[in-house]
Parts: structure tokens; C-alpha cells; sequence
């Protein structure tokens, strides 16, 4: 099975600040990559698929890359509503989420 | 739009199986792929399987021989039985619509989640 790593666990960011993401395949699975948010009690939101593309309604300061085993999820500017915690996911072959990565004050 | 919500007991027994429904509202499950995917308190998202408006499943091996998911197309419904249940299956359980992009998959829409727990 294709195993997801995420880097940080968690990280302490402030209000404006750039943030960068990563996760990782412990084996290539091309571009099936996708990012998740999830505030405490609520379901994950699917920001990004297939690495790059920006869910609808989703606001463009998130941004994904990468290709292969290395990914990340980049947010330009960070706001209020977006600390929560970030997943990632394989779409290629058994589904799997990477831990996630909090985002905390 | 699409909207999913669980039911099923929040109490299971261990040994016991665990059963739950997901209903569907809206103009897409017959032509779907619909999952679940659970969540122990305070850890990650674990993928279970999913399956298709004809039937058919796919299932995460680590389960698979616990895991059964069917549908029931004239309620626009679907199901998970896990069987031999212990705590370690005590989780948030989600139904999740697989979106489709060409061959990319992902989860768009889910359910609010509901919470079993695995106790006697």
C-alpha cells in the first residue's frame, strides 16, 4: 500500500503569513493528489485535486504542486478561518490520507 | 447540490457488527462511486471502500474481511457492516461522494459524520 506522510504535524503561523505544506508518497502516484481542511467537528472540505486544481469556491490564495511522491499545499496569505488541519490524499489505487498537518496561533 | 446524512446506532458492542446508512439527496447517486471513511477520535482519516450505484465495491484491504457495503438505488441509499467489531473501530464514520475528474477521484461532498462508539 502507498503510505502518505505529512510535514509538520503542526505548525504556528500568524495572520498574513505564508504557509507551505508538504506530503509525501512513499511511492509515485503521478498527480493523484488531493488536500483537504477540517475545522474541530466538522467534515473535511476538499480544497484541491489531481495536485493543482482549486475546488470551486475555494478562494485562490491556496495553491498545490508537486508531482510523483513530493507535494505541497501552499496558502499566500494566511486568514482567520484558516487554522484548522490540512490533509492530504491518494487517489491512485487504495484511497489513503496523509496524518495531517494542524495549523495553529 | 448534494447532501449526505448518516444513521445507524452510536453504540455497538465489541464482537458485534456495525451498521450504518448514508441517504443521498440530490441528482447524482446513479452515477457515483460512494464511500466511507472514519475517523478515531483526535487521529486521521482512514479510507474503508467504497461502492458503486451497480454494486459493485472496492474495498481497503485492511478491512476487507469485515467490510460490506451495499446500496439501495430506489432510496437513494447506501450502507457499511463491519463486522467483529472492537474499540479500535470506536471512530467518527463519514459517507463521502467520490467525485470524478477523468481518471482523478475525490472526495467532494460528505456527511456530517456520526459517531460510534464500541462498548459493551
Amino acid at each position: 500500500d502507498i503510505q502518505m506522510t505529512q510535514s509538520p504535524s503542526s505548525l504556528s503561523a500568524s495572520v498574513g503569513d505564508r504557509v507551505t505544506l508538504t506530503c509525501r508518497a512513499s511511492q509515485s502516484i503521478s498527480s493523484y493528489l488531493n488536500w483537504y481542511q477540517q475545522t474541530p467537528g466538522k467534515a473535511p472540505k476538499l480544497l484541491i485535486y489531481a495536485t493543482s486544481s482549486l475546488q470551486s469556491g475555494v478562494p485562490s490564495r491556496f495553491t498545490g504542486s508537486g508531482s510523483g511522491t513530493d507535494f505541497t499545499l501552499t496558502i499566500s496569505s494566511l486568514q482567520p478561518e484558516d487554522f484548522a488541519t490540512y490533509f492530504c490524499q491518494q487517489g491512485y489505487g487504495t484511497r489513503a490520507f496523509g496524518q495531517g498537518t494542524k495549523v495553529e496561533i | 447540490q448534494v447532501q449526505l446524512q448518516e444513521s445507524g446506532p452510536g453504540l455497538v458492542k465489541p464482537s458485534e457488527t456495525l451498521s450504518l446508512t448514508c441517504t443521498v439527496s440530490g441528482d447524482s447517486f446513479s452515477t457515483s462511486y460512494w464511500s466511507w471513511i472514519r475517523q478515531p477520535p483526535g487521529k486521521g482519516l482512514e479510507w474503508l471502500g467504497y461502492v458503486y450505484y451497480t454494486g459493485s465495491t472496492n474495498y481497503n484491504p485492511s478491512l476487507k474481511s469485515r467490510v460490506t457495503m451495499s446500496v439501495d438505488t430506489s432510496k437513494n441509499q447506501f450502507s457499511l457492516k463491519l463486522s467483529s467489531v472492537t474499540a479500535a473501530d470506536t471512530a467518527v464514520y463519514y459517507c463521502a461522494r467520490e467525485g470524478r475528474s477523468g481518471s482523478y477521484a475525490y472526495f467532494d461532498y460528505w456527511g456530517q459524520g456520526t459517531l460510534v462508539t464500541v462498548s459493551s
